[in-house]
């Protein structure tokens, strides 16, 4: 099948720590995104990439940290200096015109 | 950076009525793209409209753009239960910031159908 796959579904944060957020497609699409979404909220665009090895930030990339090694793959690190960051988060990859997304990962703090 | 704004951000009807988001923009686009979320899942692409189009269909979907008010309209006909989701639009340009193509969302439209 092809798409875009994030892991895990749901994650666990303890203040202080870091943790980094899976995002793989099959799609053969060179961009790549992360948006979190907010209880009520659109998405708000935190990083993307238009090629490996580079990648620029969104609105909000503070507190966030990215990687593009390969194609496939855009994780995304959520930093212990992201104050609040107990949200959903949305990676996506887009073709010539439309965006594909992940089903998303629920981080909570705890 | 750009945004699209739907409105209403909540909208309840009886199914078999038809139902009307709009959205609006800020500046030029390459085209633009409306969206649908199921509550706690990834966004999933309905129907594109270029800016040189000024409607478009696709099955009970219709779509308008107008680009000299810089607003768009989608309407789902016949509703159904099954409909009930948030509605996104997404406007298609360069990212004013990295010069590259890139969706700017709205905050979306919460869609209840009513059986």
């Amino acid at each position: 099948d092809g798409g875009i796959t994030q892991s895990p579904k749901y994650l666990f944060r303890k203040e202080g720590q870091n943790v980094t957020l899976s995002c793989e497609q099959n799609l053969n699409h060179d961009a790549m995104y992360w948006y979190r979404q907010d209880p009520g909220q659109g998405l708000r665009l935190i990083y993307y990439s238009q090629i490996v090895n580079d990648f620029q930030k969104g609105d909000i990339a503070e507190g966030y940290s990215v990687s593009r090694e390969k194609k496939e793959s855009f994780p995304l690190t959520v930093t212990s200096a992201q104050k609040n960051p107990t949200a959903f988060y949305l990676c996506a990859s887009k073709g010539p015109t439309e965006a594909f997304f992940g089903q998303g990962t629920r981080l909570t703090v705890v | 950076s750009q945004q699209g704004e739907e409105d209403p951000q909540a909208l309840s009807i009886q199914e078999g009525e038809n139902a009307t988001m709009n959205c609006s923009y800020k500046t030029s686009i390459n085209n633009l793209q409306w969206y649908r979320q199921n509550s706690g899942r990834g966004l999933v692409h309905l129907i594109l409209i270029r800016s040189n189009e000024r409607e478009k269909h696709s099955g009970r979907l219709r779509v308008t753009l107008d680009t000299s008010k810089k607003s768009s309209s989608l309407l789902i006909t016949a509703s159904r239960a099954a409909d009930t989701a948030s509605y996104f639009c997404a406007t298609d340009s360069y990212y004013s910031g990295g010069g590259a193509d890139g969706l700017t969302f709205g905050k979306g439209t919460h869609l209840i159908i009513q059986p």
